[in-house]
């Protein structure tokens, strides 16, 4: 199946501080990704999809200030939590569709945040 | 917009019992519907999809049925394995990029 990669997969950072989070298709091109949250024991919640060359679609409840989105290439978007917080503490999951097969979704291996 | 519900939210089973779980969702116009497969810390993996166009699927030990009328579909897992415990995702969305809406999952353990 196709692979998706995030990176970083793991990052702790101080209250007030921006993290960036990529997420990369690496064998296709997927012009939408999206981007979740999952917090312990809990379901995927969407937060944005990502469309090549144009502005994101952020779901209700989610700020797109906060929450910064760019999908510049047709195998990367990048997510960037700016000013975090505690709360913002979280794993964040992208996944990314081929063109051509656009139902299925492929899921990167996630990205641990933790806001100290 | 599409609500998926899924159930049971836990799930335990004796090692080579069958497992069912169920899911609902509401947009009629929803016509793909995939389960995943989360092991904890580690991504959803994709284990089995069903298209609007036919009413059951398998593959192996795996298989899923679709009730269009009803809105309902279910995961089945036969002869069920210690490795088989996980948290199960059902969702479901219109096909062409567009989100899917994932259920609150269900933990399976599978006791030995």
């Amino acid at each position: 199946g196709a692979v998706v990669s995030q990176h970083p997969s793991r990052v702790i950072c101080k209250s007030g501080t921006s993290v960036k989070i990529e997420c990369r298709s690496l064998d296709f091109q997927a012009t939408t990704m999206f981007w979740y949250r999952q917090f312990p024991k809990q379901s995927l919640m969407l937060m944005a999809t990502s469309n090549e060359g144009s502005k994101a679609t952020y779901e209700q409840g989610v700020e797109k200030d906060k929450f910064l989105i760019n999908h510049a290439s047709l195998t990367l978007s990048t997510l960037t939590v700016t000013s975090a917080h505690p709360e913002d503490s979280s794993f964040y999951i992208c996944s990314a569709s081929q063109q051509g097969a656009r139902e299925t979704q492929y899921f990167g291996p996630g990205t641990r945040l933790l806001v100290l | 917009g599409e609500n998926v519900e899924q159930h049971p939210s836990t799930l335990s089973v004796q090692e080579g019992d069958s497992a069912v779980i169920k899911c609902t969702y509401s947009d009629s116009a929803s016509n793909y519907f995939p389960w995943y497969k989360q092991e904890l810390g580690k991504r959803p993996q994709l284990i089995i999809d069903i298209r609007s166009n036919v009413g059951e699927k398998k593959d192996q030990r795996i298989a899923v049925t679709l009730n269009k009328t009803a809105k309902h579909f279910s995961l089945h897992i036969t002869e069920t394995q210690p490795e088989d415990s996980a948290v199960y995702f059902c969702a479901a969305n219109i096909a062409g990029n567009t989100p899917l809406v994932f259920g609150k999952g269900t933990r399976l353990s599978v006791i030995a």
